[in-house]
C-alpha cells in the first residue's frame, strides 16, 4: 500500500518570494512521483514528474522537485512565485509493480498556495 | 493533440436516481482511470480500465461501476444516488496504466450535485 502526506494544507506567500511545498510518501514498492496543480473548477494539470534518471526534475514554469529516496520525499520548490501560481497543488505516487497499482495514483490531501501581492 | 474530454461538465440529480458520466481519453491511450474528489476525502481512486477490462478497483460500493469501449472511451455509472455522492469526478488517461515510463493526464471533470 502507498500513502502520501503533504505537510502543509495552506501556504501563504508574497509575490516574488521563494516557496517550498512539502511531500512525503511511503510505499513497499518502487514508485513514480508526480506533482499536479488544480485551479478552481478545473481538472488536474501535470506539473512535473519523476519516473527515472535524475532526481531533480523541473517544469517549464520554474517549479522544481527533488526525489529523495532515503527521506522518501518529493518536495516542490520555486525560487520566485507569481500571483498566477495561486492554486491547489497535489503530490501523487503510483506503484510500478502492476496489479493493484494499475492506473492508480495515490494523492496527498493537497496544499493551497496563495500568493499575495 | 486533443486532451481528455469529460461530459457533461455539470450535473444535478435527485437522490435515488442514477447517472452516467463519459470520458474520452487522449488518442492512443488505452488506460482510463476514474477518481472522486470531495472536500472531506480528497482524491480517491475508483477504478481503472485497460482494453475494455477492469484491472483495478478502489474501495467504493458496488453502486459505482464502469465500462470501457473498444475505442477506449469510458463511462462510469452511479446508481441509487446518495447525497454523499456529490463530488467532482475526474477521468485520467495514460498509455499503459502507469506501469511504465508514463504519466496520467486528467480531464476537466464532471461536477455532480445530488439533491
Amino acid at each position: 500500500a502507498q500513502s502520501v502526506t503533504q505537510l502543509d494544507s495552506q501556504v501563504p506567500v508574497f509575490e516574488e518570494a521563494p516557496v517550498e511545498l512539502r511531500c512525503n510518501y511511503s510505499s513497499s514498492v518502487s514508485v513514480y512521483l508526480f506533482w499536479y496543480v488544480q485551479y478552481p473548477n478545473q481538472g488536474l494539470q501535470l506539473l512535473l514528474k519523476y519516473l527515472s534518471g535524475s532526481t531533480l526534475v523541473e517544469s517549464i514554469n520554474g517549479f522544481e522537485a527533488e526525489f529523495n529516496k532515503s527521506q522518501t520525499s518529493f518536495h516542490l520548490r520555486k525560487p520566485s512565485v507569481h500571483i498566477s501560481d495561486t492554486a491547489e497543488y497535489f503530490c501523487a505516487v503510483s506503484g510500478s509493480a502492476g496489479g493493484t497499482s494499475y492506473g492508480k495514483l495515490t494523492f496527498g490531501q493537497g496544499t493551497i498556495l496563495t500568493v499575495h501581492p | 493533440k486533443a486532451g481528455v474530454t469529460q461530459t457533461p461538465r455539470y450535473l444535478i440529480k435527485t437522490r435515488g436516481q442514477q447517472v452516467t458520466l463519459s470520458c474520452s481519453p487522449i488518442s492512443g491511450h488505452r488506460s482510463v482511470s476514474w477518481y472522486q474528489q470531495t472536500p472531506g476525502q480528497g482524491l480517491q481512486f475508483l477504478f481503472e480500465y485497460f482494453s475494455e477490462t477492469q484491472r483495478n478497483k478502489g474501495n467504493f460500493p458496488g453502486r459505482f461501476s464502469g465500462r470501457q469501449f473498444s475505442n477506449s472511451r469510458s463511462e462510469m455509472n452511479v446508481s441509487t444516488l446518495e447525497l454523499g455522492d456529490s463530488a467532482l469526478y475526474l477521468c485520467a488517461s495514460s498509455l499503459d496504466g502507469l506501469t511504465g515510463n508514463t504519466e496520467a493526464f486528467f480531464g476537466q471533470g464532471t461536477r455532480l450535485t445530488v439533491v
